[in-house]
């Protein structure tokens, strides 16, 4: 696609239930990025992938939250046993392969309420 | 390791007036600089970048910022706002040449624009 695409765009869920959150990035792009973002929070960053490989996933914030990548291409992030403070939206971003610039192409965000 | 400050988690300015939202930085390496928006709904747009060269780098929309190393400040100015403008307006700083282009964030400035 011409974008980032993330779906669901809307998820609400309840307390204690597993979610699957999943980011098609722009076509060739070999980097991914999972931010969160909440109320009077800003945004955090979760985890990142080169290719299939998550060199850095330090902003994960419990062993709840886990993402994979596969065929260097859709990602998922997995929300185990939901809590309400996991609401929050949920944004994928990729880049071109390379470190170049630093722009981020960001997807519209999956808008996750737990109950 | 890097940070940024928004100043103000909300600016509220009239139409045609000056716009200032204010970002400072933290980075143990010359960093790249970003302003991104986020209109009501929307994913995360670019606004501007400075990377290296010219300090004073324009971005869409009318707006620009001036990178200033010895203030570590990257503020964003537009000079005569437009009730379009309305958005909440995010800083974000990157490590740099040769970094995993992961994006640090500030805690985002929404603007109001009053007719």
């Amino acid at each position: 696609g011409a974008g980032v695409s993330q779906s669901p765009s809307n998820k609400v869920t309840e307390k204690g239930k597993d979610v699957e959150l999943r980011c098609d990035p722009i076509s060739g792009h070999t980097a991914l990025y999972w931010y969160r973002q909440s109320l009077g929070q800003g945004l955090e960053f979760l985890i990142y992938f080169q290719g299939n490989s998550a060199p850095d996933k330090s902003g994960l914030p419990s062993d709840r939250f886990s993402a994979e990548r596969t065929g260097g291409s859709v990602s998922t992030l997995t929300i185990q046993r939901t809590q309400q403070e996991d609401s929050a939206v949920y944004l994928c971003a990729s880049i071109p392969g390379g470190l170049g610039t630093g722009e981020l192409f960001f997807g519209e965000g999956s808008r996750l309420t737990v109950l | 390791a890097q940070s940024v400050t928004q100043l103000g988690s909300h600016v509220s300015v009239s139409e045609g007036a000056l716009v200032l939202l204010r970002c400072n930085y933290s980075s143990s390496v010359p960093p790249y600089l970003f302003w991104y928006v986020q209109y009501p709904n929307q994913g995360l747009q670019l606004l501007l970048k400075y990377t290296t060269g010219a300090t004073l780098v324009k971005g869409i929309n009318g707006f620009e910022a001036e990178f200033k190393k010895s203030e570590t400040s990257f503020h964003l100015t537009k000079p005569s706002a437009h009730m379009s403008d309305a958005a909440e307006y995010f800083c974000a700083v990157s490590g740099g040449s040769g970094n995993t282009g992961k994006l640090i964030f500030g805690q985002g400035t929404t603007l109001q624009v009053k007719p």
